[in-house]
């Protein structure tokens, strides 16, 4: 099993539509939780951290199952600039490594 | 402004050839990593260090080398013995407050012709 699994997609969406994309996580003893938005040949960028309790940012919410070890992203009202890559990214345990899923590809389009 | 930079964004070299890309971050960041990334696949971890003079191995270190001498930099060195050496290279750091959250620079595209 890989340590941090995701759909890779493409999600082809149209505008407006509502997304959501899972990831879960194998190492049990994982504490941070992010995902990044990495648009075509430029760096990754954080999204938000994802926290227990669940946390939103406008259109994007985030969820944390540690039972399940399963995070998901929700993106309302797509918008044709969401078009990116998703990355589901998860700390390696006690170190400083995290560890990045291979990301969702998200398509909106007009 | 704070941020980190890397240099060059392209770089081409003949095959056979060491070549380092350059990593500086001016937010007096702790932790610095070393990244992979190619076509279609996730990003792979090379080296990384958490204090200056002290580098442990990522996943992919073989035919890589780096330094940690200053806690701004961290230049990563492509040797001749990396196999597939072409790749997009992202270097990245972490603060002590940040929980982990790690901040990019732009990138270097590395082409071995």
């Amino acid at each position: 099993r890989k340590e941090v699994e995701q759909d890779p997609g493409p999600f082809n969406v149209p505008e407006g539509a509502t997304v959501a994309f899972n990831c879960t996580y194998s190492n049990s003893a994982s504490q941070s939780f992010f995902w990044y938005r990495q648009d075509c040949r430029k760096e990754p960028k954080l999204l938000m951290s994802v926290y227990s309790s669940g946390n939103e940012d406008g259109r994007f919410t985030a969820q944390l199952n540690r039972a399940s070890q399963y995070i998901s992203l929700l993106i309302r009202d797509s918008k044709l600039s969401d078009s990116a890559t998703y990355l589901c990214v998860v700390n390696a345990g006690n170190n400083r490594k995290l560890i990045w899923g291979l990301g969702t590809s998200l398509g909106v389009n007009p | 402004d704070g941020g980190i930079t890397q240099s060059p964004k392209y770089l081409f070299r003949k095959e056979g050839q060491n070549v380092t890309l350059s990593c500086e971050q001016n937010l007096n960041h702790d932790a610095m990593y070393w990244y992979r990334q190619d076509p279609g696949q996730g990003l792979r971890l090379i080296y990384y260090s958490q204090i200056v003079n002290d580098f442990q191995k990522g996943d992919i270190a073989e035919g890589y080398s780096v330094s940690r001498e200053k806690k701004e930099s961290f230049p990563l060195t492509v040797t001749s013995a990396q196999k597939n050496p072409t790749a997009f290279y992202l270097c990245a750091s972490t603060g002590t407050e940040d929980f982990n959250e790690q901040f990019f620079g732009p990138g270097t595209r590395l082409t071995v012709l």
